[in-house]
């Protein structure tokens, strides 16, 4: 089954980092581009960041560039999103979702960014 | 950043179609995009429903009903999710998304669709 399953969300304080991952299975992970999508409470989607399947191509949205950080390691299949300086605009859902179609999606991680 | 407009709701009834659109701004051609439809019930992630560029370039998600199709107005500069014979179901949140550049995708605010 191909599966996507994040995990590293939690409560930081407005400044803070956190480390999100995202492990991969029942598809050949080194072969695919990968992304993040996030989703405020209540609001609609919000594209994070891409990655390209060697890591060559990384790109992110201009309200976390400088701050988040995307990666892998295809030997783990797994997806990393290094967020730092934290802001209360940054609490959302966290997803990990495949290629540019975005067409498996994982259940989502929360991050909660509050004093 | 490009915005692609949805309207926040629609409704119609069990069997009827829904006609759920995607407005993209006048700078931004929609013939020349991919657009992308997703569905989110609620406490659920996206599901990815379909794209579609033209009659002869769009695809299907694994598992999405064929009742589920796109389709583009040129002329509105419009991407267009079509849902014939609608169930009970369907009642969820539907997305659009594009890639205006390689180095960024932007996504719709979404419709609300309830199935009366």
């Amino acid at each position: 089954e191909v599966q996507l399953v994040e995990s590293g969300g939690g409560l930081v304080k407005p400044g803070g980092s956190l480390r999100l991952s995202c492990a991969a299975s029942g598809f050949t992970f080194s072969s695919y581009s990968m992304n993040w999508v996030r989703q405020a409470p209540g609001k609609g989607l919000e594209w994070v960041s891409s990655i390209s399947s060697s890591s060559s191509y990384i790109y992110y949205a201009d309200s976390v560039k400088g701050r988040f950080t995307i990666s892998r390691d295809n030997a783990k299949n797994s997806l990393y999103l290094q967020m730092n300086s934290l802001r209360a605009e940054d609490t959302a859902v966290y997803y990990c979702a495949r290629v540019r179609a975005f067409d498996i999606w994982g259940q989502g991680t929360m991050v909660t960014v509050s004093s | 950043q490009p915005v692609l407009t949805q309207p926040p709701s629609s409704s119609a009834s069990p069997g009827e179609s829904a006609r759920l659109t995607c407005t993209l701004p006048s700078d931004i051609n929609v013939g020349s995009y991919n657009i992308y439809w997703y569905q989110q019930k609620p406490g659920s992630p996206p599901r990815y429903l379909l794209y579609y560029y033209s009659d002869s370039d769009k695809g299907q998600g694994s598992g999405v009903p064929s009742r589920f199709s796109g389709s583009k107005d040129a002329s509105a500069n419009t991407g267009i999710l079509l849902i014939s014979g609608l169930q009970s179901e369907d009642e969820a949140d539907y997305y659009c998304m594009i890639w205006p550049s390689n180095a960024s995708g932007v996504f719709g605010g979404g419709t609300k669709l309830t199935v009366l």
